[in-house]
């Protein structure tokens, strides 16, 4: 089971923002790989990967995004919020099949 | 470049079944798994299950054993999903996205849903 916190991030403009993930059980695989992703998902769009591995920036994410985190405690941190960031934000486990979602974290500005 | 292209809203009655395509182009289809993601309005993604065509073969979350049919046509590198007995429960927006290579689909990391079609909204509704 994926849990998420906080589930509503208001934000302001410019400032950090970090959302925490939590895992039941360890996600890290016997190849030694932790398979913990994030996702961003804006108003009205498909989902976007964003990192991948734990810490890994997926193709054309912005440097702003950075994820970390180990066994079964993951953040995603923004560095300073923009505009284009307003969505909601899911953390995923690649481990354990089948894979699972948190239940997404809603991140709007203040 | 790799695109996934789905079908058309639909909209369906109760106890009838829907059936969706998702459309690969830029990506040796045979290579990988995909899979389909549901999302009820104002809710969460729920992994539906996958299509692994390499194997011919299909694995599907608990909560939808029974009434789901993942399939794939190598020859136009197309899946599809169908879901039968549909209530207004499903009413939702369905995703596919390229899932994991098919030699390790049962891990999900770098090549994994980074991917997604446009999503297929399907309304049940007498």
């Amino acid at each position: 089971v994926m849990t998420q916190s906080p589930l509503s991030l208001p934000v302001t403009l410019g400032q950090p923002a970090s959302i925490s993930c939590s895992s039941s059980q360890s996600l890290v695989y016997t190849d030694g790989n932790t398979y913990l992703s994030w996702f961003q998902q804006r108003p009205g769009q498909s989902p976007r990967r964003l990192i991948y591995n734990v810490s890994n920036w997926a193709s054309g994410v912005p440097d702003r995004f950075s994820g970390s985190g180990s066994g079964t405690d993951f953040t995603l941190r923004i560095s300073r919020v923009e505009a284009e960031d307003v969505g909601v934000y899911y953390c995923m486990q690649g481990t354990h099949w089948p894979f699972t979602f948190g239940p997404g974290t809603k991140v709007d500005i203040k | 470049q790799v695109r996934l292209v789905q079908s058309g809203a639909e909209v369906k009655k109760p106890g009838s079944s829907v059936k969706v395509s998702c459309k690969a182009s830029g990506v040796t289809f045979s290579t990988y798994a995909f899979f389909w993601v549901r999302q009820a309005p104002g809710h969460g993604l729920e992994w539906m299950g996958e299509i692994i065509p390499v194997y011919d073969t299909a694995n599907y979350a608990q909560q939808f054993q029974g009434r789901v049919r993942i399939t794939a046509d190598k020859s136009t590198s197309t899946a599809y999903m169908e879901l039968s007995s549909l209530t207004s429960e499903d009413t939702a927006m369905y995703y596919c996205a390229r899932g994991a290579p098919s030699g390790r689909y049962y891990l999900c990391g770098e090549d994994c849903f980074d991917y997604w079609g446009q999503g297929t909204l399907v309304t049940v509704s007498s």
